[in-house]
């Protein structure tokens, strides 16, 4: 099955800093990549997605690119602010099937 | 714009008793996905429903079982609950399985 590595786990940015975090997934057959931003508590909340025909996607400060040679996405936050700081999930699928989670990364924006 | 409702968002319940968590897709979406989720973990698949017939499964214990209705609603039925059973469980919705997933808000369980 897939498996989606992710890194780093902790992240502490300054604000206006940009953010970016990793993530590889195993299976060839995933080619569809969203990533989550949950508050504690709260559901996880789709910020961006991309699928395996594009590399790259922007949506206002947040970007996703896509390498699918090397099996790679990395979530991309310029401008960080305090709003910013949250737990940060990526996931695989091959989009007919369940989500693979990342183990997720916490980001900390210092004011 | 209609979400994905889980009820109920909170639930207490004793050691050995059972537990049932539900779920009502967005409006014409007909899979329903179950996430676990521990306290500083990442969600963790638990089972699936494409047009009322599982259509894959993960990590869910044999003492869980779950069933998508007619309606496409969904119900997570949980058996002779543990501690460890306490967690987030999450709800998604997609449309005819092509990704763009939708969570719902969760049920918080706790098993004491």
């Amino acid at each position: 099955g897939e498996n989606v590595e992710q890194h780093p786990s902790t992240l502490s940015v300054q604000e206006g800093d940009s953010a970016v975090i990793k993530c590889t997934y195993s299976d060839s057959a995933s080619n569809y990549f969203p990533w989550y931003k949950q508050e504690l508590g709260k559901r996880p909340q789709l910020i961006i997605d991309i699928r395996s025909n594009v590399g790259e996607k922007k949506d206002q400060r947040i970007a996703v690119t896509l390498n699918k040679t090397a099996k790679h996405f990395s979530l991309h936050i310029t401008e960080t602010q305090p709003e910013d700081s949250a737990v940060y999930f990526c996931a695989a699928s091959n989009g007919r099937e369940k989500l693979t989670f990342g183990t997720g990364t916490r980001l900390t924006i210092i004011p | 714009a209609a979400g994905v409702i889980q009820s109920p968002r909170h639930l207490i319940k004793e050691k050995r008793e059972t537990a049932t968590l539900k779920c009502y897709p967005i409006p014409r979406h007909d899979t329903v996905y179950w996430y676990q989720q521990g306290p500083g973990q990442d969600p963790q698949f638990l089972i699936s429903f494409y047009e009322k017939m599982q259509s894959d499964k993960g990590s869910i214990p044999d003492r869980f079982s779950a069933q998508q209705f007619s309606d496409y609603h969904s119900e997570l039925n949980m058996s002779s609950l543990e501690l460890g059973d306490s967690a987030l469980y999450f709800c998604a919705s997609s449309f005819d399985r092509g990704g763009g997933y939708t969570f719902g808000s969760g049920t918080r369980l706790t098993v004491v």
